[in-house]
């Protein structure tokens, strides 16, 4: 069974520019969830869609976007780029929303910022 | 509230000691809760869980059961390598999975 596939994995942009990155779950898992990684602050939350309905978000200003297509995969988008935003970008799956259960992680999307 | 409480590392040992990352929990009841392991430059990937009370979960020598008497879930490894040189996160923190801590960063030097 083939495991979550995120895309880009490198990528590098500069300030005021938006990125999009792409997540692919694992096949019959309707549920991404986002997550922003950094030495300073950790493995942060961003949101998670379940059958392309966005059910829980973390704390991240309107920049942060994402969505889900029909066949469960999923993109999310930082819009008006600032430094602080490079980092390593994770997406995981499940097969099923809510708060309980486990999380099959991608390898990330890493984001440098200049 | 429900919550998780992991050591802070990190943690440095030589290769082939004996590793424990204490693990304790508060909760109603016996949610499931997991070890994610996450390696240099790659995402987080389970690395071992336990469903109920009394439950051991068991992978690539790490082991980790789930007391009730002493609400932990440490995480222990009889004799550590240096690919075993990681970031470890007992979760979820707070019971919700999307929720994860800082982990505890393991260096095994030769």
């Amino acid at each position: 069974k083939a495991g979550v596939t995120q895309t880009p994995r490198y990528l590098i942009k500069t300030r005021g520019q938006q990125v999009t990155l792409s997540c692919s779950p694992i096949s019959g898992h309707r549920s991404v969830s986002w997550y922003q990684q950094t030495p300073g602050q950790g493995l942060q939350f961003l949101f998670e869609y379940f059958s392309e309905t966005q059910r829980n978000k973390g704390n991240f200003p309107g920049r942060f976007s994402g969505r889900q297509f029909s066949n469960s995969r999923s993109e999310m988008n930082v819009s008006t780029l600032e430094l602080g935003d490079s980092a390593l970008y994770l997406c995981a799956s499940s097969p099923t929303s809510g708060p309980t259960g486990e999380l099959f992680f991608g390898e990330g999307s890493r984001l440098t910022v200049l | 509230g429900n919550s998780v409480t992991q050591m802070e590392g990190p943690v440095t040992l030589s290769e082939e000691a004996f590793l424990t990352i204490n693990c304790t929990y508060t909760a109603t009841g016996y949610p499931s809760l997991f070890w994610y392991v996450q390696y240099p430059g790659e995402g987080l990937q389970l690395l071992l869980k336990a469903t109920k009370a009394d439950d051991k979960g068991s992978n690539k020598g790490f082991e980790a059961t789930y007391r009730k008497e002493t609400t932990s879930f440490h995480l222990e490894k009889g004799s550590v390598q240096v690919s075993d040189s990681a970031v470890y996160f007992c979760a979820p923190p707070n019971f919700n999975k999307f929720y994860f801590g800082s982990g505890t960063k393991l260096n095994v030097k030769p």
